[in-house]
């Protein structure tokens, strides 16, 4: 099972900000924190990944705080099309992904 | 170009039968996964072949056999399946075997078992 823990569900309209919250209090010095994100009907896809402190792309943000037990994600002005299955990795994975149930996020206009 | 696919992407069949999942990659990755998307939505690591090795092997009845004629292909046989079978099933992979390599996930197989 996942040794994360992240919100079951989200809720939000179009053009916020969404912050989605993991917790990984079982990090290790190497380990690093990846997000994936799933639509509906696909496989799921990289967002982001970091180590420490702060990483963006065009996707989205990743916050680290400095002890690295939790990590959050953020979406810019989310859109309809963002609406999807967040997954925050165990870091403790290994060899292979440990995807837990991740967060469902309904975006609404 | 599709990076990862899958045939076929749906299967229907009865209980007890036999099918394969076929699943190609034209990334030139060295490793390859299956996991199981159950009803719950729940995403779960079958198989794991890195370079044709088998290097994770879930606890996975032994009526599903992976199989890798080659570094670009891993299919999934079932034999007698099951009602609790039914799922959707996603080949992904990836250049190395570490979780900080990016997984590239094929487009799923949703398996119907009657």
């Amino acid at each position: 099972l996942a040794k994360t823990t992240q919100p079951i569900s989200m809720d939000s309209y179009e053009g916020q900000e969404v912050n989605i919250t993991c917790s990984h209090n079982n990090i290790a010095t190497n380990d690093y924190i990846t997000w994936y994100q799933q639509f509906p009907s696909q496989g799921p896809r990289f967002i982001i990944q970091g180590y420490k402190t702060k990483v963006t792309n065009e996707v989205a943000s990743l916050f680290i705080p400095a002890d690295r037990k939790s990590s959050t994600l953020s979406l810019p002005r989310v859109s309809l099309s963002d609406t999807a299955v967040y997954y925050c990795l165990d870091p403790n994975s290994g060899y292979a992904l440990n995807f837990g149930k991740g967060t469902s996020l309904l975006v609404t206009p | 170009d599709t990076a990862v696919s899958q045939t076929p992407k749906y299967l229907v069949t009865q209980m007890g039968n036999d099918k394969s999942i076929k699943c190609e990659q034209n990334l030139g990755h060295d490793t390859m996964y299956w996991y199981k998307q159950d009803s719950k939505k729940f995403l779960k690591i079958m198989f794991s072949y890195n370079n044709k090795e088998l290097i994770i092997n879930e606890t996975v009845p032994n009526r599903f056999s992976p199989k890798s004629p080659d570094k670009a292909h891993l299919n999934l046989h079932i034999n007698s399946l099951e009602l609790g079978d039914s799922a959707v099933y996603f080949c992904a992979s990836s250049q190395g075997d570490r979780i900080t390599d990016t997984q590239y996930f094929g487009p799923g197989t949703r398996l119907t078992v009657l």
